[in-house]
């Protein structure tokens, strides 16, 4: 079946601090992956997404790429701010079964100042 | 702003009450979704509606009860429910392709109600 492992957390950063949450993938095919961001006390949003491979998802400075190879879809930012603290999931989507996407468990972050 | 709207924000409600919760969207998607989540854990998914029919419901208990009246709006009736119930209860959206969902298009989710079963 489908699953998303991402890097466990908490992660714990400094402003300013680059970050990596990783995300790998297990799929057959060729699946859709996102990153979604939760805030407190609100919904998810989408954050970013790639649908084939070696392609670039990027947004308010975050940045993944879409590796076939290494099954993976690591989220990146040069320098993290106090407002990016929130949860973070990575998530994916095949074509077939198309209506169930499958989340990771979700990394929280916290950016102190 | 969310584009997904819900109501209510917050619901307590004892285990013999029977409530509503209520999604609208009007970006024209014509596949909507229910999602639990409990906290620190991802969504889990309950039910998706595809051009207003059932498409997929995910084993969830006859006390929960969904019901998509037109394009934008997606009801979950409660009723009977368990402690275990109180969640955070999200609707979403996507556009719908020639299955149930356009693979390549991402859920919009509403900011939720906090549901607590007394």
């Amino acid at each position: 079946g489908n699953s998303v492992t991402q890097m466990e957390g908490p992660v714990t950063l400094s402003e300013e601090a680059f970050l990596t949450i990783n995300c790998t993938y297990t799929a057959t095919g060729y699946p859709s992956l996102f990153w979604y961001v939760q805030y407190p006390g609100e919904g998810l949003q989408l954050l970013l997404k790639a649908t084939k491979a070696d392609d670039k998802g990027s947004n308010k400075g975050f940045e993944a790429t879409y590796r076939k190879e290494t099954t993976s879809f690591h989220l990146e930012k040069g320098s993290v701010q106090v407002s990016d603290s929130a949860v973070y999931f990575c998530a994916l989507t095949r074509r077939t079964n198309a209506g169930k996407s499958t989340f990771g468990d979700g990394t929280t972050l916290t950016v102190k100042p | 702003d969310t584009e997904v709207t819900q109501t209510p924000k917050h619901l307590v409600m004892g285990m013999t009450n029977k409530k509503s919760l209520k999604c609208e969207q009007h970006m024209g998607h014509r596949a909507m979704y229910w999602y639990k989540q409990k906290a620190k854990k991802p969504p889990e998914l309950m039910f998706v509606y595809s051009y207003e029919k059932l498409s997929i419901n995910e084993s969830v208990p006859s006390r929960f009860s969904p019901e998509c009246p037109n394009s934008s709006l997606l009801n979950l009736h409660l009723h009977a429910l368990q402690p275990e119930d109180s969640a955070l209860y999200l609707c979403a959206s996507s556009q719908a392709g020639q299955g149930v969902r356009s693979y390549n298009s991402p859920l919009h989710f509403g900011n939720g109600t906090r549901l607590t079963v007394t």
